[in-house]
């Protein structure tokens, strides 16, 4: 079965710094990858996906992802962080082919400090 | 326009009583998912449906019972709800199960529900 892991609790970071929040996945076969944000009291939205093609990928709010399948790894990030960031980020995988289950990791809360 | 909804936002109920919440999406997708929330932010899956059919079924109690009168419904039936229900509950929806399109999840703003 598939599974991500989201090996940091909390990320910190200064505005105006870069931001990066890590994701390691399991799964057979190829893996559909995806990164969403929640922020507080609201539902979860969709902020990129890596399906095929090009292991950088771009996402809304100026979010990128790169997919590393030697690394089993698609770490989210962001050149320079603004306050509004600061949110809760989830890294998902699901398989190829089988059904549209995805698989969440537990979650990164991102704190950017003014 | 709201893409899933959710109803209602929040529900506060005393333990052994039956509750609902509705979810509706007007994507065109022809799946919808229900999901739990805990205090931790976890999220687990509950139940998915494809076009009115059950396809996932995760190990919940049999209290909590969905229902999907067409595909762009799914509404979720708590019964005797117990202390530990209380979280909040996320409809979302997908276009299609299979490797042949993307599936990624629309979520609606989430129902919290607390037992008391």
């Amino acid at each position: 079965a598939q599974s991500v892991a989201q090996p940091e609790d909390q990320v910190n970071v200064a505005e105006g710094n870069p931001l990066t929040v890590k994701c390691t996945y399991s799964v057979s076969g190829n893996p559909y990858l995806f990164w969403y944000v929640q922020y507080p009291n609201r539902g979860l939205q969709f902020l990129l996906k890596y399906i095929t093609g090009d292991n950088l990928v771009k996402g809304s709010y100026g979010f990128e992802a790169e997919f590393n399948k030697s690394q089993t790894s698609f770490h989210l990030k962001k050149p320079s962080a603004l306050v509004s960031d600061s949110a809760l980020y989830f890294c998902a995988v699901r398989a190829l082919y089988g059904n549209n289950r995805l698989a969440f990791g537990k979650g990164n809360q991102v704190v950017v400090i003014p | 326009d709201t893409a899933v909804s959710q109803t209602p936002k929040y529900l506060v109920t005393q333990m052994g009583n039956d509750k609902s919440i509705k979810c509706e999406q007007n994507l065109g997708h022809d799946t919808m998912y229900w999901y739990k929330q805990d205090s931790k932010k976890f999220l687990k899956i509950m139940f998915s449906y494809n076009n009115k059919e059950l396809i996932i079924n995760e190990t919940v109690p049999n209290r909590f019972s969905p229902k999907s009168p067409d595909k762009a419904h799914l509404n979720l039936h708590i019964n005797s709800l117990e202390l530990g229900d209380s979280a909040v509950y996320f409809c979302a929806s997908s276009l299609g199960t299979s490797g042949s399109v993307t599936g990624e999840l629309f979520f609606g703003e989430g129902s919290r529900l607390t037992v008391l």
